[in-house]
């Protein structure tokens, strides 16, 4: 089945030490988003991809970067995670900008000690 | 700046009775999608049903269905015949038509169902 797979389920880092969060479509899908969900919170749109063009949200700290290698992947690096960068990231994708469905992944839930 | 509020974090209803989730938006366009989505504990965000602004007529998918007032801003699921596996956070949402798909989210509404 096409899907948006997002591995690992659960990552734990340690504060300050970087880590990536992958995911993956089988869906050939045009644009990627990444949001962050804190818990108990509304997910928040970080940035996205629209093919290699990388859309920023203004809030989304310097810390976050994103990584686009080809229409099936797209990675999230967190450069020095702090404990408030503990959260459910969740990936989704559309097939265009004027396609109304995001397909989200399962999520990743980052822990930070 | 759009804005979406859920006025209810937790809902509960007995299985196979009705409930009515709750949405407000706050919005400047004409033009806009509507969504509910759903966030079982532990598994993937899904739509449950969307409705396009300019569409008058309230969307409908199976037991779940939406009273949309355009002019009041307001957009609430109603979950007919309940069942078990209707248990999870559901998430109302807004985006404009046009231009990336940036989906707003409301804080959600945490659904139990008794049985």
């Amino acid at each position: 089945d096409a899907m948006v797979i997002q591995n690992p389920r659960y990552q734990v880092t340690q504060f300050g030490k970087p880590v990536t969060l992958s995911c993956s479509q089988t869906l050939n899908h045009n644009v990627m988003y990444w949001y962050q969900q804190k818990s108990s919170q509304a997910p928040k749109l970080l940035f996205h991809y629209y093919d290699k063009d990388f859309n920023n949200e203004a809030d989304t700290p310097d810390n976050f970067q994103s990584r686009r290698p080809n229409t099936s992947f797209c990675f999230l690096d967190i450069r020095s995670p702090g404990l408030g960068d503990a959260a459910m990231y969740l990936c989704a994708t559309s097939g265009d900008y004027n396609t109304d469905t995001q397909y989200f992944g399962p999520g990743t839930r980052l822990t930070v000690l | 700046a759009q804005t979406v509020t859920q006025s209810q974090p937790e809902m509960s209803v007995q299985e196979a009775e009705t409930v009515t989730l709750s949405c407000t938006y706050d919005t400047s366009e004409s033009d806009y999608y509507l969504f509910w989505y759903k966030q079982p504990p532990s598994r993937q965000m899904i739509l449950v049903i969307r409705q396009e602004a300019y569409k008058q007529q309230n969307a409908t998918e199976n037991r779940f269905s939406v009273n949309f007032q355009k002019a009041a801003k307001s957009f609430s699921l109603k979950i007919s015949d309940s069942q078990l596996g209707d248990a999870a956070m559901y998430f109302c949402a807004y985006r404009i038509i046009q231009g990336a798909q940036k989906l707003v989210f409301g804080q959600g509404t945490r659904l139990t169902i008794n049985p």
